[in-house]
């Protein structure tokens, strides 16, 4: 019983292509986040997303767009792929009084 | 800009070695001190973390120490084996929905 799950957990798409990964969490989390890894194994916050509330947005180009239907979901929408958007993306979870961040297994993208 | 500098960027251990990592932090209001285990394909999961009201926890073979005074936290794992080899990730926090900042990873791989 996966406590984040995210699909798909490969996705391998064109240049201009648009794209999107869903996310959801079975913990009760208030918290939702979506991190971006490098091929470097850098692991850079995106987004993060508090009782469907929009809290950070790093500097994320706007093709980028989260969307939080309820606290247990956050998607991610991805137009005109590029191929600097290949990466590993993760979703992940905490509650806002905790500290602990749960993380999905990952969607790994390829831009081609 | 809180800054989080985690060293060594990669470590090689022989199976029963010490491994030490190490996390710098600046940001003097952290008080949760973890650190994340990411296996190849996987996502970043907690494996231990420590208050700052003590100076060392230990969770089998694996031991944080804090010092407090120079800002800065240590994995050691002790009788390394090869199921350790794996990415691992500081994240000093103050918990709550704030921006989490990770290290940029150690990469440990133990050999036989």
């Amino acid at each position: 019983d996966t406590a984040v799950s995210q699909t798909p957990k490969y996705l391998v798409t064109q240049m201009g292509n648009d794209k999107s990964i869903k996310c959801e969490q079975n913990l009760g989390h208030d918290t939702m986040y979506w991190y971006k890894q490098d091929s470097k194994k850098f692991l850079k916050i995106m987004f993060s997303y508090n009782n469907k509330e929009l809290i950070i947005n790093e500097t994320v180009p706007n093709r980028f767009s989260p969307k939080s239907p309820d606290k247990a979901h956050l998607n991610l929408h991805i137009n005109s792929l590029e191929l600097g958007d290949s990466a590993v993306y993760f979703c992940a979870s905490c509650m806002r009084s905790g500290n602990t961040i749960y993380f999905g297994e990952g969607s790994w993208l390829t831009v081609v | 800009q809180q800054q989080v500098k985690q060293s060594p960027q990669s470590l090689i251990v022989q199976k029963g070695g010490i491994s030490i990592i190490n996390c710098a932090y600046e940001n003097t209001a952290f008080d949760y001190f973890p650190w994340y285990q990411q296996f190849p394909g996987k996502g970043p999961a907690l494996l231990i973390a420590i208050r700052p009201d003590v100076s060392e926890k230990k969770e089998g073979r694996f031991t944080i120490s804090f010092n407090k005074s120079a800002k800065q936290f240590s994995l050691h794992i002790m009788d390394s084996q090869p199921g350790d080899s794996a990415t691992y990730f500081c994240a000093p926090n103050s918990g709550g929905y704030q921006k989490v900042t990770f290290g940029t990873g150690t990469k440990l791989q133990v050999i036989p």
